[in-house]
């Protein structure tokens, strides 16, 4: 098992709440990413990030937010809360090189009411 | 951006036969790197095989192995003596080894294992 975190593991929230998805791995890697994932589907990348205070949006168009203040946290927020939202959320990261795998977490499933 | 294809949504295989997972893939560079990971049901991704460019050598690891045609842009994975613990998603990535930034996926390929 890979040393990288996520909590909750799972979570059903109200629409309209804030809620923060926490990520944080004991690798020391560099780069870190979240993706979005609907059971048996394919993983959309929402944002990522290079290093320490380096990040950028992906692929998909998400209203969430992140930020990196240190290398080993790379926490995921969502304003407000809506229905569309319900889903999983995968972190993970890499080293720099090019050949470094990804590593992934176990996952957050949210799910907004 | 990269895009990495997967024209298999579902494949089957019986108990301890061989299965044949495609995967292929758009890119201009010549320096790359090529992954498949695994993802079984409510359980974390891992790693199977990570093959570079610019080693013609077919990568194995133990029951898996790839056959990778560069001119071809094709990556695909082979499982052999398939298990009941092979079942899973099955995603095929590339990431590019001049930028190295972001890892391009394509859409996974459920594998069922029939007893």
């Amino acid at each position: 098992e890979a040393d990288i975190y996520q909590t909750p593991r799972y979570l059903v929230i109200g629409t309209g709440k804030k809620i923060t998805l926490e990520c944080s791995q004991t690798m020391g890697h560099d780069k870190m990413y979240w993706y979005q994932q609907d059971p048996g589907m394919e993983l959309h990348l929402i944002h990522y990030s290079y290093g320490v205070n380096s990040t950028e949006k992906g692929d998909l168009s998400s209203e969430s937010t992140v930020s990196r203040i240190r290398t080993e946290h790379f926490p995921l927020t969502l304003e407000s809360a809506r229905p569309s939202h319900t889903s999983q959320y995968l972190c993970a990261s890499s080293g720099r090189l090019a050949g470094n795998e990804q590593y992934f977490g176990p996952g957050t499933r949210l799910t907004v009411t | 951006a990269q895009t990495v294809t997967q024209s298999q949504p579902e494949m089957s295989v019986q108990e301890a036969e061989t299965v044949t997972l495609s995967c292929t893939y758009d890119t201009s560079e010549s320096d790359y790197y090529l992954f498949w990971y695994k993802q079984p049901p409510s359980r974390q991704m891992i790693l199977v095989i990570r093959q570079e460019a610019y080693k013609q050598q077919n990568a194995t690891e133990n029951r898996f192995s790839v056959n990778f045609q560069k001119a071809a842009k094709s990556f695909s994975l082979k499982i052999s003596d398939s298990q009941l613990g092979d079942a899973a998603m099955y995603f095929c990535a590339y990431r590019s080894a001049l930028t190295g930034n972001q890892f391009y996926f394509g859409t996974g390929t459920s594998l069922t294992v029939i007893p």
